[in-house]
């Protein structure tokens, strides 16, 4: 996980509550990745970012925002948090080869709980 | 992406050789083999990937099959601090989207 930094490492939250996850990396990667990880199941892609000032939705993007104002932070926001956001987050980064897919490093995650 | 199919549990000797199966006969052309692992709700870590030649490094070797719709995953002296659940994943050369996790083969080694 070196250079991937998350935070918080863990929250509790109230349904209707807000907050923001911090993933910070000093690699000077371009990628940025969100996603979650529910019991017993593969991590799904939330958003995702390809450079500053952009982001894009992976395949649970519903019930979250992102924002990516500088290179090396990407920000996962819950505006109104919900049971069913209760998950371990993971980020993960990856550099731009051209075109060519490069490996995603993943940060050591978040995990939240929403009653 | 390709669909992968990985047995749910294996177990090994410490000191052995673990060997993981994967199974991807959709693989298309332009699609390279990762594998990951998962240590007890840490980060997944890359272990190593390929696109049709078998591949080592410092942590595994993987080998592909000619005809690419499968792969196996070498750990050549499993440790205890292996124990993990791995996945494997294909994804396109092009492109840095998402990587589909399935729900991997959870190995653990014995003492």
């Amino acid at each position: 996980n070196a250079g991937v930094t998350q935070t918080p490492k863990f929250r509790v939250l109230k349904t209707g509550q807000s907050m923001t996850l911090l993933c910070a990396q000093d690699m000077n990667h371009e990628y940025m990745y969100w996603y979650r990880q529910d019991p017993g199941m593969g991590l799904r892609l939330i958003h995702y970012s390809v450079g500053e000032g952009t982001t894009a939705k992976g395949e649970v993007p519903d019930g979250y925002n992102v924002s990516r104002l500088k290179k090396q932070n990407f920000l996962l926001g819950l505006e109104s948090a919900a049971p069913s956001q209760t998950s371990v987050y993971f980020c993960a980064i990856s550099r731009r080869r051209r075109n060519i897919t490069d490996t995603q490093y993943f940060g050591p995650g978040t995990r939240l709980t929403v009653l | 992406d390709a669909k992968t199919t990985q047995p749910p549990s294996m177990d090994c000797a410490e000191g052995r050789a673990a060997n993981l199966p994967c199974n991807h006969s959709t693989i298309s052309g332009n699609e390279y083999v990762y594998w990951y692992r998962q240590i007890h709700s840490q980060g997944p870590q890359y272990i190593i990937h390929g696109l049709k030649n078998n591949e080592t490094n410092e942590m595994a070797s993987l080998i592909i099959t000619e005809d690419r719709k499968s792969s196996t995953l070498i750990l050549p002296h499993a440790t205890l601090r292996d124990t993990a659940v791995y996945y494997c994943i294909v994804r396109p050369y092009f492109g840095n989207e998402k990587l589909t996790f399935g729900t991997g083969t959870r190995l653990t080694i014995i003492p």
